[in-house]
């Protein structure tokens, strides 16, 4: 089946510095993306469509200048956040449209980021 | 814009029991529903779908759910809990025309006594 694959599951840095995220499909090709922000015990909050080839779409206020958003290839979207700082910790995860529907979506298995 | 909203924050049932997560949404036309379930440190992984027909959706691990539009609701249901069943579920909606964006209920944890 589908198989999104989010690296790195956890990860700490410094503040100041930056921390990227990958999202990979590992058997289809994802011409879009989605990444989302998840805060301890609450819902997922949609930060930003990736979309292979062209800018990604930022919803409502979302940063895009601190969360740059680069989906090189087909299989392939990461998020940087630059210049972390500690309100920047949060669970992030990625969701790829798999084939089969306008709705395929399968999810990566989140990112763990801490800034401290 | 649509909207999801899941009425319970907390459920405890006890394994064996029957189960039932409500989620209403607000949305002017069908839309596209979903439920997932996220497991601690984890990612989401689909239970089940709503596109159109059939309004009572059978999804994985014996979870089903029931469209219906006069309720605007799309409730998940399992008739005998297991305790890997425990775990946070959420309720999502997609609309047509809406880039493909899912909107997501602010989730229901499930709690299972042994």
């Amino acid at each position: 089946g589908a198989v999104v694959s989010q690296h790195p599951s956890r990860v700490i840095c410094k503040s100041g510095t930056s921390v990227k995220i990958e999202c990979r499909s590992l058997d289809f090709q994802a011409t879009t993306m989605f990444w989302y922000r998840q805060f301890p015990k609450q819902s997922l909050m949609l930060m930003a469509t990736s979309n292979e080839g062209s800018k990604a779409t930022y919803e409502q206020g979302v940063e895009k200048d601190k969360f740059l958003i680069n989906h090189a290839s087909l299989t392939l979207s990461t998020l940087t956040v630059t210049s972390a700082h500690p309100e920047d910790s949060s669970f992030y995860i990625c969701s790829a449209r798999a084939p089969g529907g306008a709705y395929g979506y399968t999810f990566g298995s989140g990112t763990r980021l801490t800034v401290v | 814009a649509q909207s999801v909203t899941q009425p319970d924050i907390h459920i405890t049932v006890s394994e064996g029991a029957s189960l039932e997560l409500r989620c209403n949404y607000s949305y002017g036309a069908t839309p596209y529903l979903f439920w997932y379930v996220q497991s601690p440190g984890q990612g989401l992984q689909l239970l089940l779908k709503y596109f159109s027909g059939d309004t009572l959706v059978q999804g994985i691990k014996g979870f089903e759910a029931e469209f219906k539009r006069s309720q605007s609701s799309f409730n998940l249901r399992k008739p005998s809990v297991h305790w890997s069943d425990a775990a946070e579920y959420f309720c999502a909606v997609g609309v047509t025309g809406g880039g493909n964006k899912l909107t997501f209920g602010t989730g229901t944890q499930l709690k299972v006594e042994l």
